[in-house]
């Protein structure tokens, strides 16, 4: 069975702090980890895929990193803002002919101004 | 706009009752997929679908039927043999275009509550 795990499970910030969560995936048959963000009332949102080991993706104050040996990755918020409030969901490809993704089950992230 | 459109937003089911949840994806993806999700638990997937006519189980089918009649259209139903319906279900597509990268793209949700 696949797993993927993050951590934490829920973060609380104040406006202005920097952040990171976490990512643990199986290290063997790694083909790609994707980053999604789910704000509330809303569609979850493709940030990075990733697909190879050493990868640093970033998008304006938000970057990730990408660790396939030990099966890891961060994702990393610099000077967090009110609307980075969302679950930020880590997905694993194992690279089958199917297509299919794992996913974590989220980190909750809330910013208060 | 393209994009994926689920509807309805809620839904209520009698108990013996089928109810189906409707999905429409106008991006011209090939493959087509529905989760669950509940309190705690990350998105697990029910149906998916990478082609016309063809749909596999995914992780928790039981209980759930699907077709794929039409590229743009995957619905799902919520059979009276799935004990514990009331959840918030997503459905997602992807396609061409990406290469390998196979970016899903999700609609909005719909929740469902046993009446």
């Amino acid at each position: 069975i696949l797993n993927v795990e993050q951590s934490p499970q829920s973060l609380h910030v104040q406006e202005g702090d920097s952040t990171n969560f976490t990512c643990s995936f199986p290290s063997s048959n790694f083909y790609a980890l994707h980053w999604y963000r789910w704000e509330t009332a809303k569609s979850p949102e493709a940030l990075f895929v990733m697909t190879l080991n050493g990868d640093e993706k970033k998008k304006g104050r938000i970057s990730a990193t990408l660790n396939t040996k030990e099966g890891y990755s961060y994702l990393y918020i610099k000077g967090s803002q009110p609307e980075d409030s969302a679950t930020y969901l880590c997905a694993f490809d194992y690279g089958g002919a199917t297509n299919k993704l794992i996913f974590g089950t989220g980190t909750l992230l809330a910013v208060q101004p | 706009d393209g994009g994926i459109t689920q509807s309805p937003k809620y839904l209520f089911r009698k108990e013996g009752q089928n109810v189906t949840l409707s999905c429409e994806q106008n991006l011209n993806h090939d493959a087509m997929y529905w989760y669950r999700q509940d309190p705690g638990q990350g998105l697990r997937l029910i149906y998916y679908s990478q082609i016309v006519n063809d749909f596999q189980k995914g992780d928790i089918a039981e209980g759930y039927s699907v077709s794929r009649e039409k590229k743009e259209s995957f619905p799902l139903t919520v059979t009276s043999a799935q004990k514990n319906p009331t959840a918030f279900y997503l459905c997602a597509s992807s396609g061409p275009g990406q290469g390998r990268k196979n970016i899903q793209y999700f609609g909005a949700g719909t929740r469902l509550s046993v009446l």
